[in-house]
């Protein structure tokens, strides 16, 4: 029962490098959510893919691209890193965009810019 | 969505009833109060949610006011690992409409 699975767990960049955050989920789920959580603070989106084949801009997208690769995978890509993204980044899927029964997390991934 | 406030950190004594308060008094009608906890470095976790009715279930209670202006998220024997931010969320039941996580509690269950 994996459930969301994040990789990598930890990473370190330097300031102008890229690099591609993954996410997988295991249970059939049509919408997934990238999360931003900074140190103390709540969690804030920065996209979401109703279904495979659609993203849309949440709270906080500047920086950031995503694709939906299939239902299953939903990546999120920093072009050219900057410290201000140091965070702990969290994928989500669920059912559907209205679902009641709430999101399922993934463990995060820790990314730190240097 | 409406905004929640809640207490920004609580102790609980071990096996002891855990009572998580949380003020909505914007909430719109069709707006239901979600509750969700983060355990430290663990992605969040849902608890319970509901819209008007108290509701149970194996991890935790919500009594939800009649005027639906507050709710109190009850853990009724709280265990060390129930040490974690609580989050109270409401949001409306629609496409389009993202949960939206603000400080939350933190709480602390001691022996």
């Amino acid at each position: 029962n994996a459930g969301v699975t994040q990789t990598p767990k930890f990473q370190v960049l330097k300031t102008g490098q890229s690099m591609t955050l993954q996410c997988a989920q295991d249970m059939n789920h049509n919408s997934m959510y990238w999360y931003r959580q900074d140190p103390g603070m709540g969690l804030r989106l920065i996209y979401y893919s109703a279904s495979e084949g659609t993203t849309d801009k949440g709270e906080v997208p500047n920086g950031y691209n995503v694709s939906r690769l299939n239902k299953r995978e939903f990546s999120l890509r920093l072009e050219s890193a900057a410290p201000s993204q140091t965070s702990v980044y969290f994928c989500a899927s669920s059912e559907k965009l209205t679902a009641h029964y709430g999101y399922t997390f993934g463990s995060g991934t820790r990314l730190t810019v240097v | 969505d409406a905004k929640t406030t809640q207490p920004t950190s609580m102790d609980c004594a071990e096996g002891r009833a855990a009572n998580l308060p949380c003020n909505h008094s914007t909430i719109s009608g069709n707006e239901y109060v979600y509750w969700y906890r983060q355990i430290h470095s663990q992605g969040p976790q849902y608890i319970i949610h509901g819209l008007k009715n108290n509701e149970t279930n194996e991890m935790a209670s919500l009594i939800i006011t009649e005027d639906r202006k507050s709710s109190t998220l009850i853990l009724p024997h709280a265990t060390l690992r129930d040490t974690a931010v609580y989050y109270c969320i409401v949001r409306e039941h629609n496409a389009g409409n993202m949960l939206t996580f603000g400080g939350g509690t933190r709480l602390m269950v001691k022996p």
